[in-house]
């Protein structure tokens, strides 16, 4: 099985600063249809996941553009240009390369 | 708008039963695979299996292989997921969730929290 790793497990920030997310995978995502399936989800306190980003760095509509994914082969990053209160959750990502599978999370909070 | 409406939440004893539901509105509900995901208390996200309710193939987890089954009924436009030999560790909350495309879930039901308790 497909192990993903992030860090850090939990990232204080502050309100206005930029925050990164780093997901490591066991084996490379690339998929033998030349796509790389790796998303990204947001889960807020009390609230079912939500995706951010899908195929590395694909924003999903309604997303806000200050979430940002980028990243290959087994490397990936979700960056946040400028924290808002809003964005206190949990962030998974996930690949659907070789079947699938999430990270731990990363919860991020407000210092 | 497509909504995935799950069933209310259950206690079950060990050893019993559960049947979560989830109902699709608002696409076409044979067109895509469907999900199920679950997380424990204070946990992450642990994929359990997918079944594609045109065709009714399903691909399970192999942590959940021979206690998992999953179903649809397309009439009514509901993906089932039955977990069987309950323990306390399967104490989680239980999501349907939609691959719209690209290995990866667009739309998540509600949730269903899933007790199991002497």
């Amino acid at each position: 099985d497909v192990v993903m790793t992030q860090s850090p497990l939990s990232l204080p920030v502050t309100l206005g600063q930029p925050a990164s997310i780093s997901c490591r995978s066991s084996q490379s995502l690339v998929h033998s249809d030349g796509n790389t399936y790796l998303s990204w989800f947001q889960q807020r306190p009390g609230q079912s996941p939500r995706r951010l980003i899908y195929k590395v760095s694909n924003r999903d509509s309604g997303v806000p553009d200050r979430f940002s994914g980028s990243g290959s082969g087994t490397d990936f990053t979700l960056k946040i240009s400028r924290v808002e209160a809003e964005d206190v959750g949990v962030y998974y990502c996930m690949q659907g390369t070789h079947g699938w599978t999430f990270g731990q999370g990363t919860k991020v909070e407000i210092k | 708008q497509v909504q995935l409406v799950q069933s209310g939440a259950e206690v079950k004893k060990p050893g019993a039963s559960v049947k979560v539901s989830c109902k699709a509105s608002g696409d076409t509900f044979t067109g895509h695979y469907m999900h199920w995901v679950r997380q424990a208390p204070g946990q992450g996200l642990e994929w359990m299996g997918r079944i594609h309710p045109n065709i009714g193939d399903t691909n399970y987890g192999q942590k959940f292989q021979g206690r998992v089954t999953m179903t649809r009924d397309t009439s009514i436009s509901t993906s089932y997921m039955e977990l069987s030999s309950l323990r306390s560790d399967d104490t989680a909350v239980y999501y349907c969730a939609r691959d719209g495309g690209y290995e990866s879930y667009d739309y998540w039901g509600q949730g269903t929290l899933v007790t199991v308790s002497s």
